[in-house]
């Protein structure tokens, strides 16, 4: 099984900050990786796919990048509605979904 | 704009099955993986499994034993049961559409509001 390692866990930033997350795969996942968004008591929401690409209406302030076993999540510049956690999914070549830890952003 | 809904009881008596069904409105099943994900409180999320529109299903191992995901396409609905459950299968359970098909490998764009299921006697 690939596994999925999130840092940080948890964070404190300010507003205006740059915010970065990172999440490394066990074996190399190509771009398959998503990122997601969940608020306290609401779903997750799917910010990003093919470890780049922005879903529609995701704020640009939301960017990610990498391939193969390194990933990053950057948040450009902080805002308060972006308390929340952020979890990091692979997809591998057996169909199976594997989501990271998970990063708790603290304003 | 296709939205999802759990359904089922909220509690469950420990060795019993969890049963659950999710619903599909504002739009076909269509030809998706339909998945589903469970979170136990305060935890991350923990993928299940999925079933596609073909009636194929894939799990994750650590469950494979115990899970059985179907679908009832003439109702738009797909369902999980989870056997011999324990209190660790206490957890909010969602149902979400997966993205592969098109092009956006195991991306779950569309989730129900989740279901908190408690296994306790």
């Amino acid at each position: 099984d690939i596994q999925m390692t999130q840092s940080p866990s948890s964070l404190s930033a300010s507003i205006g900050d740059r915010v970065t997350i990172t999440c490394q795969a066990s074996l190399d996942i190509s771009q398959y990786l998503n990122w997601y968004q969940q608020k306290p008591g609401k779903a997750p929401k799917l910010l990003i796919s093919g470890a780049s690409n922005l879903e529609r209406g995701v704020s640009s302030r939301f960017t990610g990048s990498g391939s193969g076993t390194h990933f990053t999540l950057t948040i450009t510049s902080l805002q308060p509605e972006d308390l929340a956690t952020y979890y990091c999914q692979q997809f591998d070549n057996l169909r199976a979904l594997t989501f990271g830890g998970g990063t708790k952003v603290e304003i | 704009q296709v939205q999802l809904q759990e359904s089922g009881p909220g509690l469950v008596r420990p060795s019993e099955t969890l049963s659950l069904t999710c619903t599909v409105s504002g739009g076909s099943g269509g030809n998706y993986y339909w998945s589903w994900i469970r979170q136990s409180p305060g935890k991350g999320l923990e993928w299940i499994g999925y079933v596609y529109f073909t009636g194929n299903t894939n799990y994750n191992p650590s469950l494979k034993s115990r899970v059985t995901i179907s679908q009832d396409t003439s109702k738009n609905q797909f369902s999980l049961q989870l056997h011999s459950v324990t209190a660790a299968d206490t957890a909010v359970y969602y149902c979400a559409r997966d993205l592969t098909v098109a092009g956006k490998g195991g991306a779950l764009d569309v989730w129900g509001q989740g279901k908190l299921v408690i296994v306790s006697a």
